[in-house]
């Protein structure tokens, strides 16, 4: 049973416009969501996160969202650029655990 | 500054033989974790070390599967009788905890193959 589900497995957009990457969770406990970006033969590296008292959360281009009534994330990378192209995980956490729980992730292309 | 090391890069065995792997956190990083990500998964939490505390084994998927952090920091992770299924990166990442959720850096990976 997924907790985390990424459904889009690859997302193409055009340099300068928005990427928007979306996260659904079914575990109602977890109130810490993060995401990562992975390049090829690299671990993931942290980009943005967002504790479930927070609707929003922004770091530069970087924005992520939280419906916490919807149990659904998002993250908004706006403008994109070609060095963007990545995989994104979404992961989700309660604080008593600390152990994350990944999505499957998107493969996100950013065409120049 | 060095980050999270993982050794070796790539291990390619024989179903049924047993492998070790290797993990060096960044240093003063008193948390230790261990995922998993098989082809097209996402990644799979393994388990869990913090401090002097008990480890967190709940995502050992077998009891073939083990892992030490020898002084809080070094972390073996050893897989015993090999099966196929076991092939996957293997991913090592440490955090600095302190009081809330800290971010955890990740390794680049042991990729194991099981012939």
């Amino acid at each position: 049973d997924q907790q985390v589900k990424q459904n889009s497995p690859s997302l193409s957009v055009q340099e300068g416009r928005i990427s928007i990457l979306n996260c659904d969770y079914t575990n109602s406990m977890f109130d810490y969501f993060l995401w990562y970006k992975k390049y090829p033969a690299e671990g993931p590296t942290f980009l943005i996160s967002i504790s479930s008292i927070k609707d929003k959360n922004e770091d530069g281009r970087f924005t992520v969202f939280l419906n916490k009534s919807a149990k659904h994330l998002s993250l908004h990378i706006v403008p994109s650029q070609p060095g963007d192209s990545a995989v994104y995980f979404c992961a989700a956490t309660d604080t008593g655990r600390r152990a994350l729980t990944f999505g499957s992730g998107t493969r996100l292309q950013v065409q120049p | 500054g060095a980050g999270v090391s993982q050794s070796p890069s790539n291990k390619v065995t024989e179903k049924g033989k047993d492998v070790e792997l290797r993990c060096d956190p960044i240093s003063g990083h008193t948390a230790l974790y261990w995922y998993r990500q098989s082809l097209g998964q996402g990644l799979e939490f393994l388990i869990y070390f913090q401090g002097n505390s008990a480890p967190d084994k709940s995502g050992l998927p077998s009891d073939r599967f083990s892992a030490e952090r020898t002084g809080g920091s070094v972390s073996t992770l050893t897989i015993q009788r090999t099966q196929q299924e076991d092939s996957a990166v293997y991913l090592c990442a440490s955090s600095l905890i302190s009081g809330g959720l800290g971010e955890q850096f990740f390794g680049p990976g042991t990729r194991l193959t099981v012939l």
